[in-house]
């Protein structure tokens, strides 16, 4: 069965700064789907972005971006520019048929 | 406006009383998907359905029922709660084709079960 691995349970970053969230998978497949959703204190789940393994081209949607190694199995998330309103549970996930999820980032972004 | 709706948002209930938490899409996505959420464990997924008649267990299905009837709804039921199964539960829908594979979440529902 396919696992994501999140190593990070909290992170901090001060606002304007750069900060990545490591995620690593596990999985014998070829054709897969990977996304970093945001959990903030509302508690609403928000795609923050998504990336497609065939497409060797790492994902990026304004300040967000990933950095996919398919060999390593590596689907690290960089913000850049950090706002106070980044400030929540950040989750990876790997998708097929079913979907696994991460145990979760706690990113705290300080004034 | 596209959503993803699940009601009661909040349920407190008590051992062996069968609860229903519906969940219900306005965008015609033919994937719909139900995940549990619980402290330092992230989501797990109880069930997911590919299309009407069709689910399949997900990781943690012990204990949980659903249907899917109509494509637009998938309830998820309890038949027999118990207190391990007090949790966040999220309903989710995707289009799951054309690339697209996003999957939308409802608000989540609360529930406790004494």
């Amino acid at each position: 069965a396919q696992t994501v691995t999140q190593s990070q349970p909290e992170m901090s970053v001060q606002e304007a700064e750069t900060v990545t969230l490591s995620c690593t998978y596990d999985t014998s497949e070829s054709n897969y789907y990977l996304f970093w959703y945001k959990q903030p204190p509302s508690r609403q789940m928000i795609l923050v972005i998504r990336q497609e393994a065939y497409k060797q081209q790492n994902a990026t949607e304004n300040r967000f971006s990933v950095n996919f190694q398919k060999a390593a199995k590596s689907f690290s998330l960089k913000i850049s520019d950090s706002q106070l309103g980044d400030t929540a549970m950040y989750f990876c996930a790997f998708m097929m048929l079913d979907m696994r999820f991460g145990a979760g980032t706690r990113l705290t972004v300080k004034p | 406006e596209a959503q993803v709706t699940q009601n009661p948002r909040y349920l407190i209930t008590v051992t062996g009383k069968k609860l229903t938490v519906t969940c219900s899409q306005n965008m015609n996505h033919e994937y719909m998907s139900w995940y549990r959420q619980d402290p330092g464990l992230g989501l797990r997924q109880i069930y997911y359905s590919m299309n009407v008649e069709v689910t399949d267990k997900g990781d943690v299905p012990e204990g949980y029922k659903v249907s899917r009837k109509e494509k637009r709804n998938f309830p998820l039921i309890l038949e027999s709660p118990s207190p391990n199964q007090t949790s966040l539960y999220f309903c989710a829908s995707s289009l799951f084709r054309d690339r697209d594979y996003e999957q939308y979440f409802g608000p989540g529902t609360r529930l406790t079960v004494t």
